[in-house]
């Protein structure tokens, strides 16, 4: 397992398009979160998954965002009817929950960028 | 919301100077203080995870403290390399969920 992969790297789309981003965790880790860069600020939640329950949701999820992790392995993060304002990067990261195995640090992948025209 | 405050924003060094930057958070809830390195065009990696108060942590030229009762936690780099510019973020844990801070870009001139 060569650590979280995300693909695409980059997305380029317009306005009121929808998109979908893929992320593949390593297959150990039970836990799955989704953040949102934007310039200039820090990773913002999104969501996060355990297993293929998902156990949180960040307001900043409107209703054109949903993210399933079906079979508890690969989630994916779409965006319907794309504004402007959603153009950022967005992050996966995979772990074991803090305790478990290791000590809950997360694995990121290399973000998928969007940029919406 | 919890408020994860970095800094200094950014920073340029010159190659051999030792630095350091500031995590500020608010210390009630904390469960965990982690500590990422973030290369462009890379994914961010996990320095640090601490959590205990008066934690230090060591990795090579890198380090890092932690003081839970007053909530800041600061890194340090002894004899700064090229190779050390990119953006260092730290994130609280509590709960289930992180909260990371904007970040400290820094940059090393040869």
């Amino acid at each position: 397992d060569t650590g979280v992969s995300q693909n695409p790297r980059h997305k380029i789309t317009k306005r009121g398009q929808n998109v979908t981003f893929r992320c593949d965790p390593i297959s150990e880790h039970n836990r799955l979160y989704w953040y949102r860069q934007t310039l200039g600020q820090g990773p913002e939640f999104l969501t996060y998954f355990q297993n293929e329950a998902q156990l949180e949701k960040s307001r900043l999820l409107s209703d054109r965002f949903s993210a399933e992790r079906p079979k508890g392995s690969f989630s994916t993060l779409e965006i319907q009817r794309t504004e402007q304002g959603d153009s950022a990067m967005y992050l996966c990261a995979s772990s074991f929950p803090s305790g478990t195995r290791g000590t809950g640090e997360l694995f990121f992948g290399e973000g998928s960028r969007l940029t919406v025209l | 919301i919890l408020n994860v405050e970095q800094s200094p924003q950014s920073l340029h060094v010159q190659e051999g100077d030792s630095t350091n930057f500031t995590c500020s958070f608010p210390s009630s809830n904390f469960y965990a203080l982690h500590w990422y390195r973030w290369e462009t065009a890379k994914s961010p990696e996990a320095l640090f995870v601490m959590t205990l108060n008066g934690d230090e942590k060591k990795k090579g030229r890198i380090s890092a403290t932690l003081n839970t009762k007053e909530g800041y936690s600061y890194l340090y780099i002894k004899g700064s390399q090229p190779e050390d510019s990119a953006t260092y973020l730290c994130a609280l844990l509590t709960g289930n969920q992180f909260y990371f801070g904007t970040g400290t870009s820094l940059t090393v001139i040869p």
